[in-house]
């Protein structure tokens, strides 16, 4: 059964700094993977998503995660933090099949310090 | 711009009482999930839909929780009687047809069970 493994609950980082948010997966076939983002008092949106294209996926708001399948990790990066990327940060993880569900993690909360 | 709806945005109840939850997925998204947000589990797959038929509804308390789809339009999720430990965000999300498609998620319903 595959699954993700979010490493750190809580990140905090100034504004302008590198944001790095850790994910590393679990998966006997290649994983489809996705990074979702949660803002206060809403639902989650999607950030970006690998689908076994190219291993670098740029989404959003300047988001991107690269797939590494010998690290088993798939981690979201920002160059330069702002204020608004404070949220929770969930990746998660499926296999293509139609009866396949996604797992999500246990999600990352980023603050940023001005 | 299309969204998931959710109704009521906030529930407060008694121990006991049966709550009623409701979905409106986008139109044409023949997927629906429901999830359940809490601190201590953080988001928890409960079940979900496709084509208006249950896939899968391994992560529901068979118990207590139901969940139908009378039509395309509506998704329901109840729960009879309701318990404090019940008290969490309910999310809706809906999505197309493969599971790497992108979910979209509504607003939740914040339920409080006295």
């Amino acid at each position: 059964a595959q699954s993700v493994t979010q490493l750190g609950s809580h990140v905090s980082v100034s504004e302008g700094a590198l944001v790095l948010l850790r994910c590393n997966y679990s998966s006997s076939v290649p994983p489809y993977l996705f990074w979702y983002v949660q803002y206060p008092n809403q639902g989650l949106q999607l950030l970006l998503k690998y689908t076994s294209a190219a291993t670098l996926v740029k989404g959003i708001n300047g988001f991107e995660a690269e797939f590494k399948k010998s690290e088993t990790s798939f981690h979201l990066t920002k160059p330069s933090a702002h204020m608004s990327d404070a949220a929770e940060y969930f990746c998660a993880v499926t296999l293509y099949s139609s009866a396949s569900k996604i797992i999500f993690g246990s999600g990352t909360r980023l603050s940023i310090r001005p | 711009d299309a969204r998931v709806t959710q109704t009521p945005r906030h529930k407060v109840t008694e121990m006991g009482q049966e709550v009623t939850m409701r979905c409106q997925p986008i139109l044409g998204h023949n997927t629906v999930f429901w999830y359940r947000q809490t601190m201590m589990q953080g988001l928890e797959l409960l079940a979900y839909f496709r084509n208006r038929a249950p896939l899968d509804d391994s992560g529901m308390p068979k118990d207590r929780f139901s969940a139908e789809m009378p039509d395309a339009t509506l998704a329901t999720l109840k729960i009879q009687p309701s318990e404090p430990r019940d008290s969490a965000v309910y999310f809706c999300a809906s999505g197309q047809l493969s599971v790497t498609d992108t979910q979209y998620f509504g607003p939740g319903t914040r339920l409080t069970v006295l």
